[in-house]
């Protein structure tokens, strides 16, 4: 059974960079991950208030990194094979940042964001 | 770049049946795409993806209530029965090429 959660600070002050760590299970991120015609990831997705979800950026087993175009040169996403965790970092952040950040998993050999965490809400406030 | 679009909104009544739609991009029409439904105040639960021919593979749990197809460009999700737990915002999402795509979602009230 695959499950993920996100954890991290609720309230950022402006221009900080926020740090959010999603901790998952049943699967794996490392080696084990990687398998002929697909791997596992691991990816991160917004919901900002009155907006539409927003994906931001994904890690896959082999340590390849994909990120929104709008919103790479702030973002940095990494993996933890040790912890089963992926960690996401947000420089500069705004206001406008503010929302509901979601994890979720999903294999390279599909399209879909098949489990999701429950989510985390970042206020950006000073 | 893949573009996604739905309509903001849509209704129908308790016990109805309704027919939500996402269109793919001109050139993009074979991609297959995933259906999440949002709840208020909860977080998005990934229903089923579709196929360009069609054909459609649901999540976990996810009631017969729900069922996909396609017609050229557009997907479609229909919910069967509608139950007031129906109403909520639905998303569609693909992938390609490289990057995540979501459209702006249809909010569904259910009268």
């Amino acid at each position: 059974q695959i499950t993920l959660k996100e954890s991290g600070p609720t309230l950022v002050r402006p221009t900080q960079t926020l740090t959010l760590t999603c901790s998952f299970s049943g699967f794996s991120l490392s080696e084990s991950g990687v398998t002929v015609g697909w791997m596992e990831g691991v990816g991160w997705i917004r919901h900002s208030p009155g907006k539409a979800l927003e994906w931001l950026a994904l890690i896959y087993a082999d340590n390849g990194e994909r990120y929104s175009p709008s919103l790479a040169s702030r973002l940095t996403i990494t993996r933890d094979t040790s912890r089963n965790q992926v960690v996401l970092t947000m420089t500069d952040m705004n206001p406008v940042d503010t929302g509901t950040y979601y994890c979720a998993h999903r294999r390279s050999s599909e399209v879909e964001f098949d489990y999701w965490g429950q989510g985390i809400v970042v206020t950006v406030s000073s | 770049q893949v573009v996604l679009t739905q309509s903001p909104s849509a209704s129908a009544s308790l016990g109805a049946s309704v027919k939500l739609t996402c269109t793919l991009s001109s050139g993009h029409s074979s991609y297959a795409i995933a259906w999440h439904q949002q709840q208020p105040e909860k977080g998005p639960r990934y229903l089923m993806k579709v196929n360009s021919d069609g054909s459609h593979t649901k999540g976990d749990g996810v009631p017969d209530r729900f069922s996909g197809s396609s017609s050229g460009a557009e997907r479609h999700l229909t919910i069967s029965s509608l139950q007031s737990e129906d109403e909520a915002d639905y998303y569609c999402q693909t992938w390609g090429p490289g990057i995540g795509v979501f459209g702006g979602g249809t909010k569904l009230t259910v009268l």
